[in-house]
């Protein structure tokens, strides 16, 4: 497709259990964020590639989250051991270079994620 | 979050009325301050952005107008329509950063 596609776009999973979200950018676009946005809430940043690599992934909340991307495309968001303060919705987004503020930000609809 | 405070948090307008959303900043570092539309159930939208060098931008209903020794930006919708109902996100950043810092979003309604 042409746009940011994320899955599962829903998924309800038990406190304690591994989750893994998908993101598949943009054709061409070499920077992706992770954001987390909370009912009601604004967006949270989580990480940001460029490329295969992480420079900035000063808002992982946590040591159970953890985020790769392979190939310069598809990238994976892991939670381990969820907790129920991980419930929300996790938006990824792409943009043609480095840097949030040198061109637009495209954005999936995200995966909302429920823990029980 | 706390570096960027927007204003009101939901706004009701009837149709044909102005609606202004309000963003102040904190880091002076912020050099480029754009607004995101979302609807309901979607990822955000880039609507309008601008650029320190001006004070203000239009493009159609949408304005931005910026002043930087209040460090705030605000987005003016004329001529509201129903089809503006959404969330408003300000998301000012830093030119060499990697990063869009968001509001905490305004819900606005108006009313046909």
């Amino acid at each position: 497709g042409a746009g940011v596609s994320q899955s599962p776009s829903n998924k309800v999973t038990e406190k304690g259990k591994d989750v893994e979200l998908r993101c598949d950018p943009i054709s061409g676009h070499t920077a992706l964020y992770w954001y987390r946005q909370s009912l009601g809430q604004g967006l949270e940043f989580l990480i940001y590639f460029q490329g295969n690599s992480a420079p900035d992934k000063s808002g992982l909340p946590s040591d159970r989250f953890s985020a790769e991307r392979t190939g310069g495309s598809v990238s994976t968001l892991t939670i381990q051991r969820t907790q129920q303060e991980d419930s929300a919705v996790y938006l990824c987004a792409s943009s043609r270079q480095g840097g949030a503020n040198t061109g637009e930000l495209f954005f999936g609809e995200g995966s909302r994620l429920t823990v029980l | 979050q706390q570096q960027v405070k927007q204003s009101p948090q939901s706004l009701i307008v009837q149709k044909g009325g102005i609606s202004i959303i309000n963003c102040a900043y904190e880091n002076t570092a912020f050099d480029y301050f754009p607004w995101y539309q979302q609807f309901p159930g979607k990822g955000p939208a880039l609507l309008i952005a601008i650029r320190p060098d001006v004070s203000e931008k239009k493009e159609g209903r949408f304005t931005i107008s910026f002043n930087k020794s209040a460090k705030q930006f605000s987005l003016h919708i004329m001529d509201s329509q129903p089809g503006d109902s959404a969330t408003y996100f300000c998301a000012p950043a830093r030119y060499s950063g990697s990063r869009l810092t968001f509001g905490e979003g305004t819900q606005l309604t108006v009313n046909p």
